[in-house]
C-alpha cells in the first residue's frame, strides 16, 4: 500500500525557532510537494522537488526552505518560525511520468506561539 | 498551474441522497482530479478524468468533464455519513510545469444520518 508519512501530527514551537518538518514516501516517487492549508485559503504550494537535490518554489516560498538529499525524504524548514506560519502542513508525492495523482501524508498541525 | 474553483462552498444532505459538486477552471487541461479530505487529515485521491474523456465512474462516484465549458462535476450517489468531508478538484495543465496541481478551497459536504 502506498504510504506517505510525516514526522509529527502536532507540533508547538516558539517564535524564532528553527523548525524541521520531515516527510517520507515509500513509493519511489520522483516528485514531492509541501503545501500549507489555512481556513478560507485552501491548499497552497510552498515548494516542490522533482528529483534528488532539485527544488522549485511554489506559490508561497517566503520564510521556508527545503531539502531533498534522498529520493524518499523531503524536508521543510522554517528558518525562523513566526506566528503567521501557524498552519496545517501537508506533504505529497507523485510519479513523474504518470497520471500525476498525488498521495498525501496525514498532515502536521504546527502552532507557533 | 491553475486553480479549480469548487461550487458550492458547502452542501448539506440526508443520508441516501445524491450529492453533486461542481468545478470550474480557466485554461486547457491534461486531466482533472478530485480529492477528498476528512476532517483534519491528508487528502485522498478519488478519481482522475483525462481531457479526452467525458464521463468516468468509480463505485458510487461519477465524474463528468465538459472541456468546452471548462467545468467538471462530481456526483456521489446514495451518500453515507462517512462521505462527510471536503472535496477538492485539481486541474492539471496541459503544458508547462505539468507535475503541479493547484487545489481550490473545496466543497464541504455534510451527510446527515
Amino acid at each position: 500500500d502506498v504510504k506517505v508519512t510525516q514526522s509529527s501530527r502536532y507540533l508547538v514551537k516558539r517564535t524564532g525557532e528553527k523548525v524541521f518538518l520531515e516527510c517520507v514516501q515509500d513509493m519511489d516517487h520522483e516528485n514531492m510537494f509541501w503545501y500549507r492549508q489555512d481556513p478560507g485559503l485552501g491548499l497552497r504550494l510552498i515548494y516542490f522537488s522533482y528529483d534528488v537535490k532539485m527544488k522549485e518554489k511554489g506559490d508561497i516560498p517566503e520564510g521556508y526552505s527545503v531539502s531533498r538529499e534522498k529520493k524518499e525524504r523531503f524536508s521543510l524548514i522554517l528558518e525562523s518560525a513566526s506566528t503567521n506560519q501557524t498552519s496545517m502542513y501537508l506533504c505529497a508525492s507523485s510519479l513523474w511520468r504518470a497520471s500525476y495523482e498525488q498521495y498525501f501524508g496525514p498532515g502536521t498541525r504546527l502552532t507557533v506561539t | 498551474s491553475q486553480q479549480g474553483e469548487e461550487d458550492p462552498q458547502a452542501l448539506s444532505i440526508q443520508e441516501g441522497e445524491n450529492a453533486t459538486m461542481n468545478c470550474s477552471y480557466k485554461t486547457s487541461i491534461n486531466n482533472l482530479q478530485w480529492y477528498r479530505q476528512n476532517s483534519g487529515r491528508g487528502l485522498v485521491h478519488l478519481i482522475l478524468i483525462r481531457s479526452n474523456e467525458r464521463e468516468k465512474h468509480s463505485g458510487r462516484l461519477r465524474v463528468t468533464l465538459d472541456t468546452s465549458k471548462k467545468s467538471s462535476s462530481l456526483l456521489i450517489t446514495a451518500s453515507r455519513a462517512a462521505d462527510t468531508a471536503s472535496y477538492f478538484c485539481a486541474p492539471l495543465n496541459s503544458g508547462g510545469s505539468n507535475y503541479k496541481l493547484t487545489f481550490g478551497k473545496g466543497t464541504l459536504l455534510t451527510v446527515n444520518p
